[in-house]
C-alpha cells in the first residue's frame, strides 16, 4: 500500500512547539496538497504545490509552513501560531498540474497531531 | 464564492435500502464534480468523478447543472457501503470538499 506516505501516524507535542509532519510520495506526481480533517468540518486546504519550489496558500494557512524542495517530498510545519494544532492531517497528490480541470488526488494515511 | 454543501451529517439506512447522499455546489464556471470515500481505517480515495458518468460499487451521480446538484445514489444499501463520503469540486485548480456524510447501513 505505497505510493503515498505520512509519518509518523501519531504525534504528540506540548503547546508553543513547532512539529513538522512528513509527506512522500513515489508517484511522480507534480502536485501536492495538505489538508485538515476536523469532524464536521470536512476537509480544509492548507497549502498546496503544483510544482517543485513553488507551494500556494490554501484556505487555512495561517500558522502552518511548508517547502517542495524535492518533487516526492512535501512538509508541513505546524508552528506555535496554530491556534487550534490538534487535528488529523491528510497530504495529497495529483498526477497533473490542475489548470481548468482536476485529476483525482490520492491520499496518505494521516497523522494524527495532538498538542496539549 | 466556490463552495460545496452535504446538508447531512449521518445518513442511517437498513441493508437493502435505497441511499442517496446530497451534495449541493456553488460555482460560476464549469464545475468538475467527484465522490471520495473513507472507510473504517481505510485512506480516502476516490469513488466516482462525474464526467466518467460510471457506476462504481452500485454507485451513481448525476450532474444537475440547473439544481447545482451532485447527488449520490444507490438502489440497494449494502453494509459494507457504512463509510464517510465527501462530495468535491474541482476545475479552480484545487479541490473543494464538503463536510462530509457518514452512512451507515443497519443490518
Amino acid at each position: 500500500d505505497g505510493g503515498i506516505t505520512q509519518s509518523p501516524k501519531y504525534l504528540f507535542r506540548k503547546e508553543g512547539q513547532n512539529v513538522t509532519l512528513s509527506c512522500e510520495q513515489n508517484l511522480n506526481h507534480d502536485a501536492m496538497y495538505w489538508y485538515r480533517q476536523d469532524p464536521g468540518q470536512g476537509l480544509r486546504l492548507i497549502y498546496y504545490s503544483q510544482i517543485v519550489n513553488d507551494f500556494q496558500k490554501g484556505d487555512i494557512a495561517e500558522g502552518y509552513s511548508v517547502s517542495r524542495e524535492k518533487k516526492e517530498s512535501f512538509p508541513l510545519t505546524v508552528t506555535s501560531a496554530q491556534k487550534n494544532p490538534t487535528a488529523f492531517y491528510l497530504c495529497a497528490s495529483s498526477p497533473h498540474i490542475p489548470r481548468t480541470g482536476e485529476t483525482e488526488q490520492y491520499f496518505g494515511p494521516g497523522t494524527r497531531l495532538t498538542v496539549t | 464564492a466556490q463552495r460545496v454543501t452535504q446538508p447531512e451529517k449521518l445518513l442511517s439506512v437498513f441493508k437493502g435500502a435505497p441511499v442517496e447522499l446530497k451534495c449541493n455546489y456553488s460555482y460560476s464556471g464549469s464545475p468538475e464534480l467527484f465522490w471520495y470515500v473513507q472507510y473504517s481505517r481505510q485512506r480516502l480515495q476516490l469513488l466516482l468523478r462525474h464526467i466518467s458518468r460510471e457506476s462504481i460499487k452500485g454507485f451513481t451521480a448525476d450532474l444537475n447543472k440547473g439544481e447545482t446538484s451532485f447527488h449520490l445514489k444507490k438502489p440497494f444499501a449494502q453494509e459494507e457501503d457504512s463509510a464517510m463520503y465527501y462530495c468535491a469540486l474541482g476545475g479552480t485548480g484545487k479541490l473543494i470538499f464538503g463536510q462530509g456524510t457518514t452512512l451507515q447501513v443497519k443490518p
